[in-house]
């Protein structure tokens, strides 16, 4: 299975464009990057999943790279709201229905 | 459209006693999950049902816990006798349909329940 490193944690301004960056250099061809988070106190939340394409919907921006080996998620706008973990996960091959959750990125919003 | 509801969302109960977690997916999901959650493992997938028949249940941590789903809207996770180390979130989790390899289909978490064993 691929295996995804991201940084601990990172700051961002209220306001403000969060990048969120992920390495997954062992990645298949046939594997989706996902991205979750987990605000306090409640169950992970899908943010957006892509393939090779960079992706966009209400919440945010996947921007894979042409070698597919690393990935940025981009809160467009960032709120308090958003302060979360940030989960970067590729879908296994032999087990497609698991979602291994690493350690992932703690990102705090300040005002 | 109502999200993944989970029942209680606190359990603190005494050890030896039997706990069970109800669970109700998103209406017209196929597929359920059952995940525990600690500071020490992080989440960990304990059961998969698919059309609410178990398909892996490798992540089940001993015969204590079971879990069942007699019908596409209600699933339970028992476990029998409870033990202070089975203090956890639990999260119940649903997807649209049985994940075709490769394919994206997002699970869909509640806001789990989380277990206090004294």
């Amino acid at each position: 299975d691929a295996k995804t490193t991201q940084p601990p944690s990172m700051d961002c301004a209220e306001g403000r464009a969060a990048n969120l960056p992920c390495n997954h250099s062992t990645i298949s061809g046939n594997e989706y990057v996902y991205w979750y988070r987990q605000i306090h106190s409640q169950g992970p939340q899908y943010i957006i999943h892509g393939l090779k394409n960079n992706e966009t919907n209400e919440m945010a921006s996947l921007i894979i790279t042409e070698d597919r080996k690393s990935s940025t998620l981009i809160l467009p706008h960032a709120t308090l709201r958003d302060t979360a973990v940030y989960y970067c996960i590729v879908r296994s091959r032999s087990n497609d229905y698991k979602l291994s959750f690493g350690a992932g990125t703690t990102v705090t919003v300040r005002a | 459209d109502a999200g993944v509801i989970q029942s209680p969302r606190h359990e603190v109960t005494e050890m030896g006693q039997e706990v069970t977690l109800r669970c109700k997916p998103i209406s017209g999901h196929n597929s359920l999950f059952w995940y525990r959650q600690t500071m020490m493992r992080g989440l960990e997938l304990l059961i998969y049902f698919n059309n609410n028949v178990p398909i892996d249940d490798s992540g089940m941590p001993e015969d204590r816990f079971s879990a069942k789903m007699p019908n596409a809207s209600f699933s339970t996770l028992k476990i029998q006798p409870s033990e202070p180390r089975d203090s956890a979130v639990y999260f119940c989790a649903s997807s649209p349909a049985l994940p075709q390899w490769g394919e994206g289909q997002p699970q869909h978490f509640g806001d789990g329940t989380r277990l206090s064993i004294l």
